[in-house]
């Protein structure tokens, strides 16, 4: 079974930066895509981009190009999503997400962290 | 990018009843090389992560009731519910994943 724990919600004033995590357990960390998926109030869901760890290069929406970083630590099955020059549109819920469906214990499904609220204020 | 249309956003379904909602893609889904459409649909109770339904138009995750269906074309999509239930309640999204990933606005089904 995997499973995928977030950090917690965090505050962060215009202009900062956040860096959220995804602590990956059970499946195969390194060969299977993260990806970073962000819901702000009310909307709908919006990618933002994803890694294959074994390949440690992420590949990024254009609309979050230069402002986003993705990064993952096959030591600790770990990966971590950071966003720069926070404005207040920022203001969202970010999910870590492994989109590709995967059979696991005789299961098929995607696997989605928890979600982490991040809120943009002054 | 390929942009994603759901109809309608809002569903309100009698207990019972039957449901559907409709997706389409501005480009074909179709992967040539192995025949398979990618068109994944989610659904996300209040307050929870999205879940899985549906997965490459047609099949559905594991512990999905079967009351939940997928059909479509190579860029026309519809996910149907047989006979509705109140646990059915929340925002369903459809997803491509061809092309990176994108999904569509979410279709809110109310129970009335």
């Amino acid at each position: 079974q995997v499973h995928l724990v977030q950090s917690g919600p965090e505050v962060k004033k215009p202009g900062s930066s956040v860096k959220v995590s995804c602590k990956a357990s059970g499946g195969t960390f390194s060969t299977n895509a993260i990806n970073w998926v962000r819901q702000a109030p009310g909307q709908g869901l919006e990618w933002m981009g994803g890694i294959v760890p074994i390949f440690g290069r992420g590949r990024y929406a254009q609309k979050f190009q230069g402002r986003v970083a993705i990064t993952a630590d096959e030591s600790t099955a770990t990966s971590y999503m950071e966003l720069n020059s926070l404005k207040s549109e920022d203001m969202a819920v970010y999910y870590c997400a492994r989109l590709t469906p995967e059979r696991t214990g005789g299961n098929i499904t995607s696997h989605w962290g928890q979600g982490t609220l991040v809120t943009v204020s002054s | 990018d390929i942009v994603m249309t759901q109809i309608p956003l809002s569903l309100p379904v009698t207990p019972g009843e039957p449901a559907s909602i409709s997706c389409r893609s501005s480009q074909s889904l179709l992967d040539s090389a192995d025949g398979k459409i990618y068109l994944d649909w989610y659904l996300q109770k209040p307050g929870q992560s999205p879940q899985l339904l549906i997965y490459t138009l047609s099949h559905r995750a594991s512990g999905v009731p079967d009351r939940f269906s997928g059909s479509g074309s190579d860029t026309d999509f519809t996910l149907k519910i047989s006979r509705v239930e109140a646990e059915d309640v929340g925002v369903y999204f459809c997803m491509q994943r061809i092309e990176s990933y994108t999904f569509g606005q979410g279709t809110k089904l109310e129970i009335k």
